[in-house]
């Protein structure tokens, strides 16, 4: 079975520019979340996805965005990109709402110039 | 507000020693616990998780981890540690509430041969 793919795998933009960032979830998997880490922040939740519908959000200011498709397939965006938001952008998929594990991609690594 | 604290960014135990790495949290409702390891340029790997039951744990590689409700820690440990070991975990705690996945800042591992 698959595992949870991300794209692209590497991306730098500049300061004002935007980006999306795709997720691939393990088939069958419903529930797909993203995670923003930093070394100075950490890991920092940013949404959660299930059957189209976003369930959680993390304390992200709204330049950061996403959906999911109905083929549980999920994208972020982040609009008017700041230095501070270069980062590894993680998206973890589980088969269903709830204390289930996480199943993470390897991630988006994401450099703002 | 819920959390969840790693009090060592680094753990440095001897091959073959015990090793623990420690985790306290802070949620309201019922915790989910959880540990994940990551490795250099690699998203992250579930190891186990607390739901309900056994206070005691057992995971993947030869990991465990003790619930101690009173305390509010999930220790992970490990009887025998090995070189391979050595990466980044992290405790993360779902508020059975909200049902958001916090982390806690990571600690890093290092098993000397």
């Amino acid at each position: 079975k698959a595992g949870v793919t991300q794209t692209p795998r590497y991306l730098i933009k500049t300061r004002g520019q935007q980006v999306t960032l795709s997720c691939s979830p393990i088939s069958g998997h419903r529930s797909v979340s993203w995670y923003q880490q930093t070394p100075g922040q950490g890991l920092q939740f940013l949404f959660e996805y299930f059957s189209e519908t976003q369930r959680n959000k993390g304390n992200f200011p709204g330049r950061f965005s996403g959906r999911q498709f109905s083929n549980s397939r999920s994208e972020m965006n982040v609009s008017t990109l700041e230095l501070g938001d270069s980062a590894l952008y993680l998206c973890a998929s589980s088969f269903q709402e709830g204390p289930g594990e996480l199943f993470f991609g390897e991630g988006s690594r994401l450099t703002v110039l | 507000a819920q959390s969840v604290a790693q009090p060592e960014d680094q753990v440095n135990v001897a091959e073959g020693n015990p090793l623990t790495v420690k985790c306290t949290y802070s949620v309201s409702g019922n915790p989910y616990l959880f540990w994940y390891v990551q490795y250099p340029n690699r998203g992250l790997q579930f190891l186990l998780k607390y739901i309900t039951g056994d206070n005691l744990v057992k995971g993947s590689y030869g990991f465990e981890a003790e619930f101690n409700k009173s305390q509010t820690s999930f220790h992970l440990k490990k009887p025998s540690a090995l070189v391979s070991d050595s990466a980044l975990y992290f405790c993360a705690v779902r508020d059975g509430n909200t049902g958001k996945l916090i982390f806690g800042q990571g600690t890093t591992l290092q098993v000397k041969p």
